[in-house]
């Protein structure tokens, strides 16, 4: 069974940092394409990164580019997406989720909260 | 890049059948068959409905179907149920900056 569990998510300020993990297991993490995807309150879906099986590709929305940064440690079986000078209007649930834009993200983990306030 | 354009909301009756449309460009939508749909109900993650257009993954009913016109794919749910109360979301590739991209998202209401 596909399971993606994600943590790290919490309060921060505004132009803090905060990394989210998320782990993977009941699948060969390092076969797949892995994705981050927010949704703010009351609002709809919004993809922010991919990163490729090997982890040599990367690709990120505008709205997070040269703030977020994706990786992956496929030893570990687990994703990441390290969130820097974070603003009020990050304030999303962030899921992680198996898959990309070509092949379909075809499993969600069930989310955390990231709240961005003073 | 803009989100896909999605009607706000759909409602329809048990047993009827109803069709949520996705508009974008030749960038995206209308470019490429990756195009996907996805359910959500509240508080829930996001379930994928469609893959590629047309395609149902294992386990998802075939009252579920995808088609694509031009830069409109649409989702078309018939013999509505109850359950089938949820936010409905396309999602399609884009040869933009921004790779993938999501639709503004529709509410579908079982009457």
């Amino acid at each position: 069974e596909v399971q993606l569990l994600e943590s790290g998510g919490g309060l921060v300020q505004p132009g803090g940092s905060l990394r989210l993990s998320c782990a993977a297991s009941g699948f060969p993490l390092r076969s797949y394409a892995m994705s981050w995807v927010r949704q703010a309150p009351g609002k709809g879906l919004e993809w922010l990164s991919t990163i490729s099986g090997s982890g040599g590709s990367t690709w990120y929305a505008d709205s997070v580019k040269g703030r977020f940064t994706i990786s992956r440690d496929n030893s570990k079986n687990t994703l990441y997406l390290q969130m820097n000078s974070l603003r009020a209007e990050d304030t999303a649930v962030y899921y992680c989720a198996k898959g990309d834009f070509w092949s379909g993200i075809d499993y969600w983990g069930q989310g955390t909260l990231v709240t961005v306030s003073s | 890049q803009s989100a896909l354009t999605q009607p706000a909301s759909v409602s329809g009756s048990p047993g009827q059948t109803i069709t949520i449309s996705c508009t974008g460009t030749s960038s995206d939508v209308g470019g490429y068959n990756y195009v996907f749909w996805f359910q959500q109900h509240p508080g829930k993650a996001p379930k994928l409905m469609i893959y590629e257009v047309s395609n149902r993954p294992s386990g998802v009913s075939n009252r579920f179907s995808g088609s694509k016109s031009g830069n409109t794919a649409s989702l078309t749910i018939s013999g509505l149920q109850a359950e089938d109360e949820a936010d409905y979301y396309c999602s399609s590739y884009t040869s933009s900056s921004t790779p993938y991209v999501f639709g503004t998202g529709t509410k579908v209401t079982v009457l």
